[in-house]
């Protein structure tokens, strides 16, 4: 696959579970991003990963875990989630080059439901 | 608060019919202007980023245009075709940030 790939597609977890969301850029992309879009809501920002420092956290519960262990590679960790952070997550990157004004590339995102 | 509105809601356009739909965004701190396409069950699709005020950009059927004094954006598809069918969202940056604030998008259904 080539650009953004997001795995699993589909997660359902109960909410004592530990699981985690992963996602890969084959862009050659400095910046990466996690986003949320619940049911009738606008796209949310999560995180944002620059060169694999966090430079931004929307104020996400700390049951959200992000990990960026290097440019290509971004991982959300999941424990004691809640029914209500049922939702697509979908991850971005971009180059980095003029900050907000470079073009996201997403990937398919994860569909999770929370029992 | 930053806040985008996009409209209208949704739309029903018949096959070959040109159509037009509004973002709205605050115009104070301006950065950039961002549309995306969205088709069911695929990922957002970036079709334009703007960021001087009067840009028009324009890709094949599809055009946009900006006005940031009074914070506004159009996109205009032009012969509307069923592969048109999406949603279409807009998003803004402010200076020295790089969070993208997304409006809720316009839901385009093209009807053959």
């Amino acid at each position: 696959e080539t650009g953004v790939t997001q795995t699993p597609r589909h997660l359902v977890m109960g909410m004592t579970n530990k699981k985690s969301l992963k996602c890969e850029q084959h862009l050659g992309h400095n910046a990466m991003y996690w986003y949320k879009q619940s049911a009738k809501k606008p796209l949310e920002l999560m995180f944002v990963y620059n060169f694999k420092e966090q430079t931004e956290n929307n104020s996400v519960p700390s049951r959200f875990s992000p990990e960026c262990p290097n440019s290509s590679h971004l991982f959300l960790h999941l424990h004691t989630l809640q029914p209500e952070d049922s939702a697509l997550y979908l991850c971005a990157s971009s180059r980095w080059s003029s900050g907000g004004a470079d073009e996201q590339f997403f990937g398919p995102g994860t569909r999770l439901t929370v029992l | 608060i930053l806040n985008v509105e996009q409209s209208p809601q949704s739309l029903h356009v018949q096959e070959g019919d040109s159509t037009n739909f509004t973002c709205s965004f605050p115009s104070s701190n301006f950065y950039a202007l961002h549309w995306y396409r969205w088709e069911t069950a695929k990922s957002p699709e970036a079709l334009f980023v703007m960021t001087l005020n009067g840009d028009e950009k324009k890709k094949g059927r599809i055009s946009a245009t900006l006005n940031t004094k009074e914070g506004y954006s159009y996109l205009y598809i032009k012969g509307s075709q069923p592969e048109d069918s999406a949603t279409y969202l807009c998003a803004f940056t402010i200076q020295g940030a790089q969070k993208l604030v997304f409006g809720q998008g316009t839901r385009l259904t093209i009807n053959p």
